[in-house]
């Protein structure tokens, strides 16, 4: 694709659900971020994937989050036992070179808003 | 406490008007970032810059390094230009690269 796609657009959960956010980066790219951006805020990292390995995830707000990028393309956020302040947009981005060996444009996804009732 | 502070947090401008954001930072940082978000989410990188200035038709971007602080300006703004911008840095920490962002600047563009 041309470029990040998130989906869905829009999520509403009710408390307790467990919800599962989709990001496909730019084909190729080796790097993708998770962050979270609560309303009237910057966005936060989450959770970092060089390919398919999960090289950071401190920024993980809880045990209930969990993310994944099996074949180090296409990664899923997965939240459990969904709560009212998790209510946020969800962004991803990719990057195609390895970070910390210049400077790195990320590309992000329009963003996944949940709202969890 | 949020180690990129951005002023003013909220800026309205009229048709025309020459623009100005500014972004200050508290730590060591070899690039700083500025990005636009549109109403609905999406993020577009405007500039990198490490030292001096950058221009991109009416955007223009400046840094002092030695000062931690970084201004944005836009000349002769128009109603589309009315967003968020952002200024941010990245974390190489470790093997991240992440951005570490301010919180923006919501600018509105009064026709």
């Amino acid at each position: 694709g041309a470029g990040v796609s998130q989906s869905p657009r829009y999520k509403v959960a009710k408390r307790g659900q467990d919800v599962a956010l989709r990001c496909d980066p730019i084909s190729g790219h080796v790097s993708l971020f998770w962050y979270q951006q609560a309303l009237g805020q910057g966005p936060e990292f989450l959770t970092y994937f060089q390919n398919e390995a999960q090289l950071d995830k401190s920024g993980l707000p809880s045990d209930r989050f969990f993310a994944e990028r099996p074949e180090g393309s296409v990664s899923t956020l997965k939240i459990q036992r969904t709560q009212q302040e998790d209510s946020a947009v969800y962004l991803c981005a990719s990057t195609l070179p390895i970070p910390g060996r210049g400077y790195n444009e990320q590309f992000f996804g329009p963003g996944t808003r949940l709202t969890v009732l | 406490k949020n180690e990129v502070e951005q002023s003013p947090q909220n800026l309205t401008a009229q048709e025309g008007e020459f623009i100005t954001i500014n972004c200050s930072y508290s730590v060591g940082i070899s690039a700083l970032h500025w990005l636009q978000q549109h109403p609905g989410g999406g993020i577009v990188s405007l500039f990198m810059l490490s030292s001096g200035k950058k221009k991109h038709g009416r955007l223009i971007a400046t840094i002092n390094i030695q000062e931690k602080h970084s201004s944005l300006h836009i000349t002769a703004s128009h109603p589309r230009d009315s967003a968020v911008y952002i200024c941010a840095y990245m974390n190489y920490g470790g093997s991240q690269g992440n951005l570490i962002f301010g919180k923006g600047t919501k600018l509105s563009v009064k026709p």
